[in-house]
């Protein structure tokens, strides 16, 4: 199957700093790509759908000026949080979408632990 | 408004006790529904995509089917290294990649 990376696996940052989290689809070009989040016994909540050369799409409740969606190229798309709180701490993770041989199909990256102290 | 539901949320199976998870959705115009496979601390694993009632795909030792209301993974003769949550999910009506993911059902395989 195709695979997705994620950069870095987990990151501790203070209160009212910046994270910027990669993204990355490694043996297929990716013209969208989608970040999630989940906490801890929950399911993934769709944060926001990244076009490549393209604004990002949020989901309603989630602030863009907080979460930054750059999406630069069909294989390279980031997410950036920016002043960070403890409240953000979760687990974020990509997906990239492409077509393989059995369809329409998602892959997900391995996900980033992000603590926020 | 859309809804996956997973059924059971925990299912406990002792090593080649096969048994069923269940994924019901309420969706207008389904027009597909992924399966995945998630260990914790990890991103989830692609398994399968059904595009319409009747279709069947298997995997190993899983098996996903599809009806116009819910879709079913069976698990045949389950290994402990089959012990995971798995995690069934929707497109939306408006995009195809923005995915409604079910709260999945937990599966823990004791030898």
């Amino acid at each position: 199957g195709a695979v997705v990376s994620q950069h870095p696996s987990r990151v501790i940052c203070k209160s009212g700093t910046s994270v910027k989290i990669e993204c990355r689809s490694l043996d297929f070009q990716a013209t969208t790509m989608f970040w999630y989040r989940q906490f801890p016994k929950q399911s993934l909540m769709l944060m926001a759908t990244s076009n490549e050369g393209s604004k990002a799409t949020y989901e309603q409740g989630v602030e863009k000026d907080k979460f930054l969606i750059n999406h630069a190229s069909l294989t390279l798309s980031t997410l950036t949080v920016t002043s960070a709180h403890p409240e953000d701490s979760s687990f974020y993770i990509c997906s990239a979408r492409t077509l393989g041989l059995a369809g329409d199909e998602q892959y997900f990256g391995p996900g980033t632990r992000l603590t926020v102290t | 408004e859309d809804q996956v539901t997973q059924s059971p949320e925990a299912l406990r199976l002792q090593e080649g006790e096969s048994s069923s998870l269940n994924c019901s959705y309420t969706v207008s115009g389904l027009r597909g529904l992924f399966w995945y496979r998630q260990d914790p601390g990890k991103g989830p694993e692609f398994l399968f995509t059904l595009y319409s009632a009747g279709e069947e795909k298997e995997k190993e030792r899983l098996k996903a089917t599809l009806t116009k209301k819910e879709s079913f993974l069976h698990i045949t003769a389950p290994k402990p290294e089959d012990s995971a949550t798995y995690l069934c999910a929707v497109p939306s009506t408006d995009s195809w990649g923005k995915l409604q993911f079910g709260a999945g059902t937990q599966v823990v395989v004791t030898p």
